[in-house]
């Protein structure tokens, strides 16, 4: 029963040091998403992806990179961390097509310190 | 303005109580629309898509008005578990991007 499964959970991260967050699911979902939760906010979309080796940027790409090589797999990248990368981080993945639930992972609270 | 906006509250309430929350959204284009639920420090779940007819699961009831481009959510007999956070959620492309409100938060006390 694993759906959308994300590690690391909690992450404490030096200024300047890289680090990935990973993301599977095992449902032979196509579409797959990254999105930030800021405290107080709503859901921001950083990259997402319509099958594998198909990325592409969403709301607030800057500083990130993604990769899709295969289909459960959606790893994020953060080159240089930065302070304002401080946040909650959802993947979620979906069957294609307009209106077709999301599900997300649950979550990985990262701090740049 | 934001594509999706919402009260943040937060809104208490006694149990048993009606409670409605609105969202208003800004791309008329908006094509599927959906009420989230986020308790704290975890995940955001689907609670249930709205339809353009409206619609209704249990105490829940989810209304669409595409003129005035806003829906709503009601929520009847309102229980303590119902404390959590509503997000308003709209996809404006054929693809299934989401674009989320803020969220408003609900606190249903004894």
């Amino acid at each position: 029963n694993a759906g959308v499964t994300q590690t690391p959970k909690f992450r404490i991260l030096k200024i300047g040091q890289s680090m990935t967050l990973q993301c599977t699911q095992d449902m032979n979902h196509n579409y797959m998403y990254w999105y930030r939760q800021d405290p107080g906010m709503g859901l921001k979309l950083i990259y997402y992806s319509v099958g594998a080796g198909i990325t592409d940027k969403g709301e607030v790409p800057n500083g990130y990179n993604v990769s899709r090589s295969t289909t459960e797999d959606f790893p994020l990248r953060l080159e240089l961390a930065a302070p304002s990368q401080t946040s909650v981080y959802f993947c979620a993945s979906s069957p294609p097509g307009r209106g077709n639930t999301i599900y997300f992972g649950e979550g990985s609270w990262l701090t740049v310190v | 303005r934001k594509e999706v906006e919402q009260d943040p509250g937060p809104f208490n309430v006694p149990e048993g109580a009606t409670v409605a929350f609105n969202c208003t959204y800004s791309n008329s284009a908006s094509q599927s629309f959906f009420w989230y639920r986020q308790d704290c420090r975890k995940e955001p779940k689907l609670l249930m898509s709205v339809y353009s007819s409206g619609n209704e699961d249990g105490r829940f009831t989810a209304q669409l008005n595409r003129a005035s481009q806003y829906i709503s959510l009601l929520i009847r007999d309102s229980k303590l578990s119902d404390s959590a956070t509503y997000l308003c959620v709209v996809t404006f492309n054929a693809g299934n991007m989401l674009t989320f409100g803020g969220g408003t938060r609900l606190m249903v006390k004894p």
